[in-house]
């Protein structure tokens, strides 16, 4: 069973215009998020957290929003660069007690010029 | 600062074989986790250690193991290996503090192979 769903498999957006990509989770204990960006061939790089007290949290051009109520967040990229263009995973823990991660099946973004 | 370096970056085995992976993790960094990726399963955790110790443990079989140096330099073993094994095998080290979880930080990966 899936604990953190990312139902697009991909996304194409057009350079400048509003990313956002979608995650939804079935584990009421998860109480931390990260979004990690994933280029071929490299480790996933951190992109942005959310703990489950805040529901919005911005860097840059990063925004991740939160909504417990429905165990859903988002990941909102603007404006969306050609260099944006990766796979995108949600990740989720519970507890503050260890870093043992979940990660979604990841979302794949492609930028068009 | 230097970031999770995994070595070998790449490694090719036989059925039957068992492979020892290292991480060194970002200085100061006292938690390592390691993780498989493959097509299918997406990233799956497999283990972390802190302070030498196994702290956590996901759902692979005993032939996965690991261990954690008082450097904070961790090794990961598969023994036995099997065909469904090969995969990218991520290591992660994290700044572990009394506030709760931090971001982790991942490695480039080891690309087993079996064959």
């Amino acid at each position: 069973d899936q604990q953190v769903k990312q139902n697009s498999p991909s996304l194409s957006v057009q350079e400048g215009r509003i990313s956002i990509l979608n995650c939804d989770y079935t584990n009421s204990m998860f109480d931390y998020f990260l979004w990690y960006k994933k280029y071929p061939a490299e480790g996933p790089t951190f992109l942005i957290s959310i703990s489950s007290i805040k529901d919005k949290n911005e860097d840059g051009r990063f925004t991740v929003f939160l909504n417990k109520s429905a165990k859903h967040l988002s990941l909102h990229i603007v404006p969306s660069q050609p260099g944006d263009s990766a796979v995108y995973f949600c990740a989720a823990s519970a507890g503050n007690y260890g870093q043992n991660f979940v990660f979604g099946p990841g979302t794949r973004l492609s930028v068009l010029p | 600062k230097a970031g999770v370096t995994q070595t070998p970056r790449y490694l090719i085995k036989t059925r039957g074989q068992q492979v020892t992976l290292s991480c060194s993790p970002i200085s100061g960094h006292r938690s390592v986790s390691w993780y498989q990726q493959t097509p299918g399963q997406g990233l799956q955790f497999l283990f972390e250690y802190f302070s030498e110790t196994q702290r956590n443990k996901g759902n692979f079989p005993g032939r996965f193991s690991g261990r954690q140096f008082s450097n904070s330099r961790s090794e990961m073993n598969v023994s036995t290996l099997e065909l469904g094994d090969s995969a990218l095998y991520l290591c992660a080290s994290s700044l572990d503090t009394f506030r709760g979880m931090t971001e982790a930080f991942f490695g480039q990966g080891t690309r087993l192979t079996v064959v």
